[in-house]
């Protein structure tokens, strides 16, 4: 099974600021990648797949890059819906599809 | 656009069994896989089970093989899983996600219900 480790576990950042959040796999999953947003009380949801491609409306503010072990996640200005706790999940070796433990990005 | 509504969700003692569905509207629903995913309180995602779209393959995480089945009837868009012999560390929110593609094969969820939450405990 691989693990999916994410980092930092909690990130703070001030409104209009840039987010970087950061996810290793401890093998290679080529580019088979995805982000996930979760805001307090509310369903995950699909931010970016193929380790770069946005979802269906996703803001052009989210972008995701890297391959093979090193993947992130960026958010270039930080708007007051975007804190929330970020979800890496694996889908290159399965079952299962593994999820990194989270980034809680936060208000500072 | 796609809706997907959990319910049967509740508590149970341990080693109790529940139902879960899980209405889908909104897509051809025969044509997509879909997945369980769960999360206990306070903690991260973990996928529990998927079905092909045929309902033919269907697929556990080690955790709940052989005390979960996952199952489907496309002729009415609806999504189940039987859970029994239920233990405490069964505990948690569970999603029922619509899979982007037909077959289980390295899939990521591109749409989540709201959750139906299961609470084991004696």
């Amino acid at each position: 099974e691989i693990v999916m480790t994410q980092s930092p576990a909690t990130l703070s950042v001030s409104p209009g600021e840039r987010a970087t959040l950061s996810c290793r796999a401890s093998q290679s999953v080529s580019n088979n990648l995805a982000w996930y947003q979760q805001k307090p009380g509310q369903a995950p949801r699909l931010l970016i797949y193929g380790s770069s491609t946005r979802a269906t409306g996703i803001p052009v503010r989210f972008s995701g890059s890297g391959s093979g072990t090193e993947f992130t996640l960026t958010i270039s200005s930080l708007q007051s819906e975007d804190f929330a706790v970020y979800y890496c999940q694996q889908y290159n070796n399965w079952p299962p599809e593994t999820f990194g433990r989270g980034t809680k990005v936060e208000i500072k | 656009e796609v809706q997907l509504l959990e319910s049967g969700g509740g508590l149970v003692q341990p080693g109790g069994s529940l139902r879960l569905s899980c209405a889908a509207s909104g897509f051809p629903f025969s044509s997509y896989a879909m997945s369980w995913v769960r999360q206990a309180p306070g903690k991260g995602l973990e996928w529990v089970s998927g079905i092909s779209g045929s309902g033919v393959s269907t697929y556990y995480a080690d955790s709940v093989k052989g005390r979960f089945t996952v199952s489907r009837d496309n002729s009415k868009n609806t999504l189940f899983l039987q859970m029994n012999s239920l233990r405490v560390e069964d505990t948690a929110v569970y999603y029922c996600t619509k899979v982007w593609r037909q077959q289980m094969e390295r899939v990521f969820f591109d749409y989540w219900g709201q959750g139906t939450p299961v609470t084991v405990s004696s």
